[in-house]
C-alpha cells in the first residue's frame, strides 16, 4: 500500500515560485509514475506533470514553460516547482501515483492535498 | 479547460440507478478507455475504476464502467446517500502526451 505525504508553502505572492514536495511510503518507488495534479477552488482536476524514478518527465503542454518536476530516489521523494505564479495558480495541489508499464493504469494513490494561495 | 466532456450534474433518487458519461476522442477515451474517480467535498479523489473497467480492491460492486467508441460510462446501482459526490473521468491523451480529465459531474442523491 502506497501512502503519499506532501508539504510546502501555502501562501505566495504573484511572480514567486511555488515549491512542493511529496514523500512516498510503502510500495516500490520504481513501479510508479509520480504525478502532480491541481484543482482550483470549486473547479475540476488539471494534470501538471509526472516523473519516474529515473527522472524522466512529462508535462502538461500548457504549463511546460513554468514547471519542473524532480525526483530524489534515495529519499523516495519527488518535488514540484512552478515559477512566476499568478492568482490563476491558486489551487489545491495533489501528488498522485499511477503504475508504470500498464496501459490500463490510473491514479491509484493520492496525497492529502495542499492548498496554495497566490495573493498580493 | 477540461479535455473530456462530462455533464455538470445528475440527480437521482435513493436506490435508483445513475449513469454518468464521459466523452473524449480517438486519442484518449477511444484509444484505451477512461478511469473514474470519486471526490467528496474537501477530500482527495479516490479511484473507482481503471481504464480497462476493472475496479480496485474494496470498490463496491454497485459500480460498473463501460466504453462505447469515444464515450465512457459509469453506472451506479442502488444509490445510497454516500454516493453523493463529484465524479471525474481521466484518460491518457496520446496526441498531447498528457493526462486529461473531465470537468466533473456532481451526483445528487435525492
Amino acid at each position: 500500500q502506497v501512502q503519499l505525504q506532501q508539504w510546502g508553502a501555502g501562501l505566495l505572492k504573484p511572480s514567486e515560485t511555488l515549491s512542493l514536495t511529496c514523500a512516498v511510503y510503502g510500495g516500490s518507488f520504481s513501479a510508479y509514475f509520480w504525478t502532480w495534479i491541481r484543482q482550483p477552488p470549486g473547479k475540476g482536476l488539471e494534470y501538471i506533470g509526472e516523473i519516474n524514478h529515473l527522472g524522466s518527465t512529462t508535462y502538461n503542454p500548457s504549463l511546460r514553460s513554468r514547471v519542473t518536476i524532480s525526483v530524489d530516489t534515495p529519499k523516495n521523494q519527488f518535488s514540484l516547482r512552478l515559477t512566476s505564479v499568478t492568482a490563476a495558480d491558486t489551487a489545491v495541489y495533489y501528488c498522485a501515483a499511477n503504475l508504470v508499464g500498464a496501459d490500463w493504469s490510473a491514479h491509484d494513490y493520492w496525497g492529502q492535498g495542499h492548498l496554495v494561495t497566490v495573493s498580493s | 479547460q477540461a479535455g473530456l466532456t462530462q455533464p455538470p450534474s445528475v440527480s437521482k433518487g435513493l436506490r435508483q440507478t445513475a449513469t454518468l458519461t464521459c466523452s473524449g476522442n480517438s486519442n484518449n477515451v477511444g484509444r484505451l478507455g477512461a478511469a473514474w474517480l470519486q471526490q467528496h467535498q474537501g477530500r482527495p479523489p479516490k479511484l473507482l475504476s481503471y481504464r480497462n473497467n476493472n475496479r480496485p480492491s474494496g470498490i463496491s460492486e454497485r459500480l460498473s464502467t463501460s466504453r462505447s467508441g469515444n464515450t465512457a460510462s459509469l453506472t451506479i446501482t442502488g444509490l445510497q446517500p454516500e454516493d453523493e459526490a463529484d465524479y471525474y473521468c481521466s484518460a491518457w491523451d496520446y496526441s498531447l502526451s498528457a493526462w486529461v480529465f473531465g470537468g466533473g459531474t456532481k451526483l445528487t442523491v435525492l
